[in-house]
């Protein structure tokens, strides 16, 4: 097993709660933002995806808010399961266009009691 | 079918040897990356490639070198390996244009003894 992540924020929820994830983007020209999800011992995985041009967006079970006033990024998910538990993290795409560079945020992980 | 596969997927070696981590998608993207994961989960770029062209290095030492032979596969070289360089290293790839999610590997761990 893994002994990463030790200074990793930790969101506990109960099974069947909702979770909310929270994550502050640096560059307010940043123009697509991506939460991706990580299981142990795998890579990071797509959920969902946002442009700056929205401030909502909806997936299944997954909700994304944009807020560009404050740069701010969250990633609600309904009725948590023990298949949730994960480490989050969102993206954003910093640009200049054409250069593919995304940063990442420092992540989040999810524990899900049953 | 594994979308984009990485070798190996654990790698044990001693300081100062040279390695190479290979990757290949499948998924018929052109831009191809390199990430480094630290000990505390940061997902760090090293390097883009698009349609076998380097786009960014992110000030990535020069005993790091990328190789793409072609759009489907983007090997990353490794000198004189050092202490910190022990992680995590994930291939990933896109559709070329910008605003298009990445697709992973699950990842190389890298431990320099």
């Amino acid at each position: 097993g893994e002994s990463v992540g030790l200074h990793l924020p930790t969101l506990s929820v109960q099974e069947g709660d909702n979770s909310i994830i929270n994550c502050a983007y640096s560059n307010s020209a940043s123009d697509y933002f991506i939460w991706y999800k990580q299981e142990s011992g795998k890579g990071p995985q797509f959920i969902i995806d946002i442009r700056s041009n929205m401030d909502k967006r909806q997936g299944q079970r997954v909700t994304v808010l944009l807020n560009k006033t404050v740069k701010h990024l969250s990633l609600q998910i309904a009725a948590t399961q023990p298949g949730d538990s994960a480490v989050y993290f969102c993206a954003e795409n910093i640009g200049p266009s054409g250069t593919y560079k995304y940063i990442f945020g420092t992540g989040t992980r999810l524990k899900v009691l049953a | 079918d594994t979308a984009v596969s990485q070798t190996p997927k654990y790698l044990v070696t001693q300081m100062g040897n040279d390695k190479s981590i290979k990757c290949e998608q499948n998924l018929g993207h052109d831009t191809m990356y390199w990430y480094k994961q630290d000990s505390k989960k940061f997902l760090k770029i090293m390097f883009s490639y698009n349609n076998k062209e380097l786009i960014i290095n992110e000030t990535v030492p020069n005993r790091f070198s990328p190789k793409s032979p072609d759009k489907a596969h983007l090997n990353l070289h490794i000198n004189s390996l050092e202490l910190g360089d022990s992680a995590v290293y994930f291939c990933a790839s896109s559709q070329g244009q910008d605003n298009q999610p990445q697709h992973f590997g699950d990842g190389t761990r890298l431990s320099i003894l």
